[in-house]
Parts: structure tokens; C-alpha cells; sequence
């Protein structure tokens, strides 16, 4: 079965400070999203990438899919608190795999310190 | 435009009482649904997760068992609650193809067991 593994898996930044969470999979990736949680909350889907290479950013985040499709980073830019929260990977098995929830890594909690 | 309800919102049970959580999906039609369970300080574990009515594939064994009587509605449901049980229990739908799985999520049910 495959596996995501997230790093850090705690992170604590000084408001303005750059940051980035890597999400390293077991196996091929067919499809890798990225969800932000608030404590108690739901999650909030982010980006979802595809391609070997992509590349997505939305305000100040941005997320990347490595060409061998194992790996995917996020990037937060001059972070703010908002930003604060925990931050999951996951994948979707593949079609031929007929897996069709998701595998979710075990979460990075950011916390942004003003 | 879709919406996922879930409820209670949260859930203080003695061990060994009966657990009901409902999750009804708006404004699509004959979507997956998935019930996940998030473990404090873990990531998220698929429970069960379903194509259609009356049909429920689950993904670890356990004391509870999912159902889907109507097409947007999904219900997590235990005879008898273990200490283990507690958790924060997340429903959330995506529409086929599943090569592009996105998945949308509820706010979430925070069961403790007591």
C-alpha cells in the first residue's frame, strides 16, 4: 500500500519567514493534493498537481510535483499567521488501481509566531 | 454549488454505548463518499468509503460499520463505542473520474469516549 511521508513534522516560523513541507510517497504518485486543517475543523483543499514537474501557487503558496512523481514540496512565502495550521498531503491511488479515497501523510502543524 | 453537512458536531459517549454519525451531501448527484477517522496527533485513516447506494467498502477492520441508504446520505454507525474510538471523524464526497480524486470535506464530529 502506499505511504506519504510528511516533513517536518512540526514547524514554528517568525511571522514574514519563508517556509517549506515535503511530502515523499512510496510509490508513483497519480495525483498528489494538499489540504490545510484548522484544530477541529474540516480540511481545505489547497492544489491538487498531476503532471511530473507541475507547478501551482495560489497567493502566497506554492506547490511542486517532482518529475519522478514521488515527492512534493509547499512552499509558504513570507508567511503570515494565518497561514497557521496543519497541512496535509495526499494521494490518489491511480485509476488502475480502483483505489479511489485518498492516502493521507500524518500532517505538518505550523504555527506563526508574530 | 455543493455542500457537506455533517452532525453533532461533536459527541461525549460512554464506552460501550451505540454511535450514530451522519453525513448528507448538496447539489450533486451519485458522488463517493468517504468516512476518514483522525486520531489526535495522527493523520487521516479511511474508514469506509462508498460508490453508490447500499454499497460500502471498508478499508480496516473495527468495531464500526458504515451504511448508505440514500445516494448523498452516509452514516458511521457502532453497536458498542471503544475508549479507541474517540477521534475526530471527517465525511467527505468526490465526484468519478477518480484519476482526478479531489475530495471535498465536511466540518467533522469530535467523538470522546469516555
Amino acid at each position: 500500500s502506499q505511504e506519504l511521508e510528511q516533513s517536518p513534522q512540526s514547524l514554528i516560523v517568525q511571522e514574514g519567514k519563508n517556509l517549506t513541507i515535503n511530502c515523499t510517497s512510496s510509490k508513483t504518485l497519480y495525483g498528489l493534493y494538499w489540504y490545510k486543517q484548522k484544530y477541529g475543523e474540516g480540511l481545505i483543499f489547497l492544489m491538487m498537481l498531476q503532471k511530473g514537474g507541475e507547478e501551482k501557487s495560489h497567493e502566497k503558496i506554492t506547490a511542486k510535483l517532482d518529475e519522478k512523481k514521488q515527492q512534493s514540496s509547499l512552499h509558504i512565502t513570507a508567511s503570515q499567521p494565518s497561514h497557521a495550521g496543519i497541512y496535509l498531503c495526499g494521494a490518489g491511488g491511480g485509476v488502475d488501481t480502483g483505489r479511489r479515497a485518498l492516502t493521507f501523510g500524518s500532517g505538518t502543524r505550523l504555527q506563526v509566531q508574530p | 454549488s455543493q455542500t457537506i453537512h455533517q452532525w453533532p458536531a461533536t459527541l461525549v459517549q460512554p464506552v460501550g454505548s451505540p454511535l450514530s454519525l451522519e453525513c448528507t451531501v448538496e447539489g450533486t448527484s451519485n458522488p463517493n463518499l468517504y468516512w476518514y477517522r483522525q486520531a489526535a496527533g495522527r493523520g487521516l485513516q479511511l474508514l469506509f468509503y462508498s460508490v453508490g447506494i447500499g454499497q460500502i467498502s471498508s478499508e480496516v477492520p473495527q468495531n464500526l460499520s458504515a451504511s448508505r441508504p440514500q445516494d448523498r446520505q452516509f452514516i458511521l454507525s457502532s453497536k458498542k463505542l471503544l475508549l479507541s474510538d474517540s477521534g475526530f471523524y471527517l465525511c467527505a464526497w468526490s465526484v468519478p473520474p477518480e484519476h482526478n480524486n479531489e475530495q471535498f470535506f465536511g466540518p467533522g464530529t469530535r467523538l470522546t469516549v469516555l
